[in-house]
């Protein structure tokens, strides 16, 4: 089955500045990598997801890329706000399949 | 996009007694599902919950201790059994319309065993 890696598991930075999460997974045949973002005491929301045919993505101060051949996909905020502190999600879907699986997760503290 | 409504938010059970948790949907949906949260874990699935079949439990969650009802496709209910402090975790409920789509979230049952 597929496994998701995610790094870091913590990231404190100061408002303004960017934020970067890491994902590798393992099964090629994944095509759908959704990143979710949950704040405490709520379900994840998604926030940004990429699909196996683009490379990168991009929403605002929000944009997520994907290296296939290298198995890895990445979130990118820019100028960080109070508001963005939160966990972070990424997954990823194989091909057909209605079940993501998830990484560890990634709490992104930003300071004022 | 759908909108789920999850009960109770957070509870306080005493071991060896069992808690169901509701989840509505306001839309009629293909696929739901159940998922644990473990503090500072990430989202592991428990099982799929099948409208008017059995769910499909994944490796290591069964039947007797996770029951799981699923009367229609707006409705599903979890109920964790014969609970110990082990079981203390988020439970979710989560919707998919599509494969390789979003995934939609209840906000989520904060159980507590003592």
């Amino acid at each position: 089955g597929e496994n998701v890696e995610q790094h870091p598991s913590t990231l404190s930075v100061q408002e303004g500045d960017s934020a970067v999460i890491k994902c590798t997974y393992s099964d090629s045949a994944s095509n759908y990598f959704p990143w979710y973002k949950q704040e405490l005491g709520k379900g994840p929301q998604l926030i940004i997801d990429i699909r196996s045919n683009v490379g990168e993505k991009k929403d605002q101060r929000i944009a997520v890329t994907l290296n296939k051949t290298a198995k890895h996909f990445s979130l990118h905020i820019t100028e960080t706000q109070p508001e963005d502190s939160a966990v972070y999600f990424c997954a990823a879907t194989p091909g057909g399949s209605y079940i993501p699986t998830f990484g560890r997760g990634t709490s992104l503290i930003v300071h004022p | 996009s759908a909108v789920i409504s999850q009960k109770p938010s957070r509870d306080i059970c005493q071991r060896g007694t069992s808690l169901t948790i509701q989840c509505q949907v306001d839309s009629q949906v293909t696929m739901m599902f159940w998922y644990r949260q473990q503090p500072g874990q990430s989202l592991t699935l428990i099982a799929t919950a099948n409208q008017g079949s059995e769910a499909t439990y994944e490796s290591g969650f069964v039947i007797d201790k996770f029951p799981i009802s699923r009367p229609n496709l707006t409705f599903s209910t979890l109920t964790v059994s014969n609970m110990s402090p082990e079981d203390s975790s988020i439970y979710l409920c989560s919707v998919e319309e599509q494969t390789e789509t979003e995934a939609f979230f209840g906000q989520g049952t904060r159980l507590t065993v003592v």
